[in-house]
């Protein structure tokens, strides 16, 4: 099982609607959760963090963490076709006594006017 | 403004050269790490640092080796480079605390080996 698991997509949603990406991750003392976004050919772009269970909500973006089912998910209310880019779930992990941030493979979105 | 630069933005070099990759950070964070990324494809991490003078290979084996003399640079070196090792390169950074493990990442290296 991989530590960090997303959807790879692709994920295809009409301009205006909710778009809605899911992470599981393995790691029960994980405590820091970040969405990334990666436009093709560039590099990756934090655009959220979370702590703590429940929503965080910041402009058209909400974070939702849920550390008993072990998965965190990234909402986009009226998604835009510029919102059209690969988005990467990264979780903190013990590895060997040392932090680390571990990568999902990433959710390919792509947002239709 | 703080932020990280990576040089160069692209590079073409033939088989067998040795090249270096620069990166530097002026946020004064002291974790500092390189992925590999194919197009369309995940981040594999290939090394990370701690701290000057520390440094350790990542998830995914890697032929290049890095160096950390200073906090600010940590430039990734390949002896002699292949077609295998045609990517993209990109460096983050991190600072410490509780909860620093937001890495911000550089603009990234696209490397060509023919």
């Amino acid at each position: 099982q991989k530590e960090v698991e997303q959807n790879s997509g692709p994920l295809s949603v009409p301009e205006g609607a909710i778009a809605s990406l899911n992470c599981t991750y393995s790691d029960r003392g994980s405590q820091s959760f970040f969405w990334y976004r990666q436009y093709s050919g560039k590099s990756p772009e934090l655009i959220m963090f979370i702590y703590s269970n429940g929503d965080k909500e910041d402009g058209r973006f909400t974070a939702q963490l849920n550390k008993a089912s072990q998965y965190v998910s990234l909402l986009i209310r009226d998604s835009q076709p510029s919102d059209s880019a690969t988005y990467l779930c990264a979780v903190n992990v013990i590895i060997q006594g040392a932090q680390k941030l571990v990568f999902g493979q990433g959710t390919r979105l792509t947002i239709n006017p | 403004e703080a932020d990280i630069y990576q040089t160069p933005r692209y590079l073409v070099i033939g088989t067998g050269k040795k090249i270096t990759l620069e990166c530097s950070q002026t946020m004064g964070h002291d974790k500092m790490y390189w992925y590999q990324q194919d197009p369309g494809m995940e981040l594999h991490l290939i090394h990370y640092s701690y701290g000057v003078n520390s440094t350790e290979k990542g998830d995914l084996s890697s032929e290049s080796t890095v160096s950390r003399i200073r906090t600010e640079h940590f430039p990734l070196t390949l002896e002699s480079a292949r077609p295998s090792h045609t990517s993209q390169y990109l460096c983050a950074s991190s600072g410490s605390g509780d909860f620093a493990n937001e890495q911000f990442f550089g603009p990234g290296t696209r490397l060509t080996v023919l």
